[in-house]
Protein backbone atom coordinates (compact mmCIF):
# COMPACT_ATOMS: atom_id res chain seq x y z
CA UNK A 1 0.00 0.00 0.00
CA UNK A 2 1.12 3.42 -0.31
CA UNK A 3 0.98 5.26 2.87
CA UNK A 4 0.50 9.05 3.20
CA UNK A 5 1.46 10.56 5.97
CA UNK A 6 0.50 14.51 6.93
CA UNK A 7 1.81 17.15 8.72
CA UNK A 8 0.93 18.81 10.99
CA UNK A 9 -1.73 16.76 12.62
CA UNK A 10 -3.21 20.37 13.66
CA UNK A 11 -2.89 23.53 13.24
CA UNK A 12 -3.79 26.90 14.77
CA UNK A 13 -4.19 29.80 12.32
CA UNK A 14 -5.43 33.55 12.86
CA UNK A 15 -8.02 34.89 9.96
CA UNK A 16 -6.84 35.98 6.80
CA UNK A 17 -3.34 34.47 7.47
CA UNK A 18 -1.79 32.11 5.53
CA UNK A 19 -2.19 27.85 6.31
CA UNK A 20 -0.13 25.25 4.82
CA UNK A 21 -0.30 21.65 5.30
CA UNK A 22 2.10 19.28 3.84
CA UNK A 23 1.26 15.65 2.32
CA UNK A 24 4.33 12.65 1.78
CA UNK A 25 3.52 9.14 0.39
CA UNK A 26 5.82 6.62 0.59
CA UNK A 27 6.19 6.25 -3.26
CA UNK A 28 5.51 8.28 -6.18
CA UNK A 29 1.82 9.02 -7.55
CA UNK A 30 3.57 10.68 -10.82
CA UNK A 31 2.38 8.88 -13.72
CA UNK A 32 4.76 9.10 -16.52
CA UNK A 33 3.19 8.46 -19.05
CA UNK A 34 0.90 11.69 -18.66
CA UNK A 35 2.78 13.63 -16.51
CA UNK A 36 0.11 13.47 -13.72
CA UNK A 37 -0.03 13.63 -10.02
CA UNK A 38 -2.69 11.20 -8.76
CA UNK A 39 -3.30 13.85 -5.41
CA UNK A 40 -6.45 14.81 -4.36
CA UNK A 41 -7.18 17.11 -1.10
CA UNK A 42 -10.51 17.25 0.74
CA UNK A 43 -12.09 19.13 3.08
CA UNK A 44 -14.46 17.41 5.70
CA UNK A 45 -16.66 19.55 8.30
CA UNK A 46 -18.13 18.14 11.62
CA UNK A 47 -21.17 16.28 10.72
CA UNK A 48 -20.42 16.40 6.80
CA UNK A 49 -19.38 13.90 4.05
CA UNK A 50 -15.70 15.42 2.71
CA UNK A 51 -15.32 18.11 -0.07
CA UNK A 52 -12.74 17.67 -2.57
CA UNK A 53 -11.30 20.40 -3.00
CA UNK A 54 -8.40 19.93 -5.35
CA UNK A 55 -7.41 17.05 -7.92
CA UNK A 56 -4.11 16.03 -9.78
CA UNK A 57 -2.34 17.68 -7.23
CA UNK A 58 -3.19 21.18 -8.23
CA UNK A 59 -6.73 21.69 -10.37
CA UNK A 60 -9.20 23.14 -8.07
CA UNK A 61 -12.85 21.30 -8.24
CA UNK A 62 -15.60 23.61 -9.64
CA UNK A 63 -16.72 26.05 -7.02
CA UNK A 64 -14.09 26.14 -4.83
CA UNK A 65 -12.73 29.43 -3.95
CA UNK A 66 -9.21 30.41 -5.05
CA UNK A 67 -7.28 31.16 -1.86
CA UNK A 68 -7.31 27.24 -1.83
CA UNK A 69 -4.39 26.43 -3.96
CA UNK A 70 -2.56 22.66 -4.26
CA UNK A 71 0.85 21.77 -5.48
CA UNK A 72 4.21 19.50 -5.10
CA UNK A 73 4.94 16.92 -7.60
CA UNK A 74 6.47 12.88 -6.94
CA UNK A 75 5.78 12.45 -3.38
CA UNK A 76 5.67 15.66 -1.50
CA UNK A 77 2.35 17.81 -1.57
CA UNK A 78 1.19 20.79 -0.30
CA UNK A 79 -2.65 22.93 0.74
CA UNK A 80 -2.49 25.95 0.83
CA UNK A 81 -4.74 28.35 2.20
CA UNK A 82 -3.50 32.08 1.48
CA UNK A 83 -6.02 33.78 3.72
CA UNK A 84 -7.85 31.99 6.23
CA UNK A 85 -11.69 32.56 6.49
CA UNK A 86 -14.09 31.51 9.76
CA UNK A 87 -15.61 28.59 7.46
CA UNK A 88 -12.43 26.71 6.50
CA UNK A 89 -12.26 25.85 9.83
CA UNK A 90 -12.48 21.90 9.30
CA UNK A 91 -9.94 18.58 8.98
CA UNK A 92 -8.16 18.37 5.72
CA UNK A 93 -7.42 15.29 3.96
CA UNK A 94 -5.25 14.28 0.89
CA UNK A 95 -5.82 11.37 -0.73
CA UNK A 96 -3.68 9.06 -3.50
CA UNK A 97 -5.74 7.73 -6.32
CA UNK A 98 -2.65 6.46 -8.29
CA UNK A 99 -3.31 2.55 -7.31
CA UNK A 100 -5.30 0.47 -4.58
CA UNK A 101 -6.03 0.98 -2.28
CA UNK A 102 -6.73 4.63 -2.65
CA UNK A 103 -5.13 5.56 0.48
CA UNK A 104 -5.56 8.46 2.18
CA UNK A 105 -3.68 10.30 4.88
CA UNK A 106 -4.35 10.87 8.32
CA UNK A 107 -5.84 14.21 8.23
CA UNK A 108 -4.91 17.51 9.58
CA UNK A 109 -7.43 19.57 11.73
CA UNK A 110 -7.68 23.64 10.90
CA UNK A 111 -8.45 25.64 13.85
CA UNK A 112 -8.64 29.39 14.38
CA UNK B 1 -28.46 17.42 -9.93
CA UNK B 2 -25.41 14.73 -9.83
CA UNK B 3 -25.96 13.16 -6.50
CA UNK B 4 -25.13 9.87 -4.41
CA UNK B 5 -28.49 8.93 -1.51
CA UNK B 6 -27.22 6.59 0.96
CA UNK B 7 -29.65 4.30 2.83
CA UNK B 8 -30.58 5.18 6.63
CA UNK B 9 -28.75 4.21 10.06
CA UNK B 10 -28.98 0.86 11.21
CA UNK B 11 -28.36 -0.76 14.80
CA UNK B 12 -27.20 -4.08 14.66
CA UNK B 13 -26.02 -7.28 17.12
CA UNK B 14 -22.82 -8.79 16.37
CA UNK B 15 -23.41 -11.88 14.02
CA UNK B 16 -25.88 -10.36 12.19
CA UNK B 17 -25.70 -9.69 8.47
CA UNK B 18 -26.40 -6.09 6.82
CA UNK B 19 -26.22 -4.70 3.14
CA UNK B 20 -26.49 -0.64 3.25
CA UNK B 21 -26.83 0.85 -0.30
CA UNK B 22 -25.72 4.17 -2.24
CA UNK B 23 -28.67 5.10 -4.83
CA UNK B 24 -26.91 7.25 -8.04
CA UNK B 25 -28.74 9.56 -9.97
CA UNK B 26 -28.20 12.43 -12.16
CA UNK B 27 -25.33 11.18 -14.44
CA UNK B 28 -24.71 7.46 -16.16
CA UNK B 29 -24.27 5.46 -13.59
CA UNK B 30 -22.40 2.48 -15.66
CA UNK B 31 -19.33 5.33 -16.23
CA UNK B 32 -17.58 6.11 -13.13
CA UNK B 33 -16.43 3.67 -10.34
CA UNK B 34 -18.20 4.14 -7.35
CA UNK B 35 -16.11 3.68 -4.29
CA UNK B 36 -16.93 3.37 -0.14
CA UNK B 37 -14.84 4.84 2.91
CA UNK B 38 -15.76 4.12 5.95
CA UNK B 39 -14.72 6.52 9.25
CA UNK B 40 -14.71 4.88 12.65
CA UNK B 41 -15.88 7.39 15.16
CA UNK B 42 -13.50 10.02 15.83
CA UNK B 43 -10.91 8.71 13.21
CA UNK B 44 -9.69 9.59 9.85
CA UNK B 45 -10.83 8.15 6.25
CA UNK B 46 -10.35 4.45 5.57
CA UNK B 47 -10.92 4.03 1.82
CA UNK B 48 -12.34 0.38 1.81
CA UNK B 49 -13.20 -1.06 -1.69
CA UNK B 50 -14.34 0.18 -5.26
CA UNK B 51 -16.55 -1.17 -8.52
CA UNK B 52 -17.22 -0.46 -11.67
CA UNK B 53 -21.30 -0.52 -12.51
CA UNK B 54 -20.37 -1.18 -16.57
CA UNK B 55 -18.51 -4.29 -15.84
CA UNK B 56 -18.71 -4.83 -12.37
CA UNK B 57 -14.80 -5.08 -12.00
CA UNK B 58 -14.08 -4.36 -7.80
CA UNK B 59 -11.13 -4.05 -5.87
CA UNK B 60 -10.48 -4.03 -2.11
CA UNK B 61 -8.58 -2.77 0.13
CA UNK B 62 -6.24 -5.81 1.26
CA UNK B 63 -6.98 -5.16 4.92
CA UNK B 64 -11.07 -5.54 4.46
CA UNK B 65 -10.78 -8.24 1.50
CA UNK B 66 -13.19 -10.97 2.68
CA UNK B 67 -14.90 -9.17 5.22
CA UNK B 68 -17.28 -6.75 3.18
CA UNK B 69 -18.37 -7.75 -0.31
CA UNK B 70 -19.50 -4.98 -2.81
CA UNK B 71 -22.30 -4.78 -5.45
CA UNK B 72 -23.63 -3.23 -7.94
CA UNK B 73 -27.43 -3.04 -9.62
CA UNK B 74 -27.40 -1.14 -12.47
CA UNK B 75 -31.25 -1.46 -12.98
CA UNK B 76 -31.74 0.62 -10.12
CA UNK B 77 -28.51 2.76 -10.22
CA UNK B 78 -27.50 1.33 -6.50
CA UNK B 79 -24.53 0.20 -4.93
CA UNK B 80 -24.68 -1.77 -2.29
CA UNK B 81 -22.03 -2.36 0.39
CA UNK B 82 -22.88 -6.13 2.70
CA UNK B 83 -21.56 -7.92 5.85
CA UNK B 84 -22.37 -11.47 6.29
CA UNK B 85 -20.85 -11.65 10.09
CA UNK B 86 -20.52 -8.15 11.90
CA UNK B 87 -18.43 -7.40 14.44
CA UNK B 88 -18.36 -4.31 17.13
CA UNK B 89 -15.55 -2.78 15.42
CA UNK B 90 -17.56 -2.54 12.48
CA UNK B 91 -19.37 0.19 14.01
CA UNK B 92 -18.72 3.44 11.91
CA UNK B 93 -19.97 5.70 9.55
CA UNK B 94 -19.87 4.80 5.70
CA UNK B 95 -19.73 7.16 3.07
CA UNK B 96 -20.51 5.79 -0.87
CA UNK B 97 -18.28 8.37 -3.36
CA UNK B 98 -18.30 8.48 -7.27
CA UNK B 99 -14.42 8.05 -8.58
CA UNK B 100 -13.63 10.62 -11.17
CA UNK B 101 -10.63 12.60 -10.54
CA UNK B 102 -10.64 12.25 -7.37
CA UNK B 103 -13.96 11.19 -5.19
CA UNK B 104 -16.14 14.26 -6.80
CA UNK B 105 -19.34 13.44 -5.41
CA UNK B 106 -20.20 11.42 -2.04
CA UNK B 107 -23.38 10.47 -0.41
CA UNK B 108 -24.80 11.92 2.91
CA UNK B 109 -22.99 8.84 4.77
CA UNK B 110 -25.07 5.99 6.44
CA UNK B 111 -24.01 5.32 10.45
CA UNK B 112 -23.97 1.39 11.32
CA UNK B 113 -23.76 0.87 14.82
CA UNK B 114 -23.14 -3.00 16.13
CA UNK B 115 -23.66 -3.66 20.04
CA UNK B 116 -25.24 -6.38 22.06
Amino acid sequence: DIVMTQSPDSLAVSLGERATINCKSSQSVLYSSNNKNYLAWYQQKPGQPPKLLIYWASTRESGVPDRFSGSGSGTDFTLTISSLQAEDVAVYYCQQYYATPKTFGQGTRLEI
Amino acid sequence: EVQLVQSGAEVKKPGESLTISCKASGYSFTSYWIGWVRQMPGKGLEWMAIIHPGDFDTRYSPSLRGQVTISADRSVSTAYLQWSSLKASDTAMYYCARQNDGMDVWGQGTTVTVSS
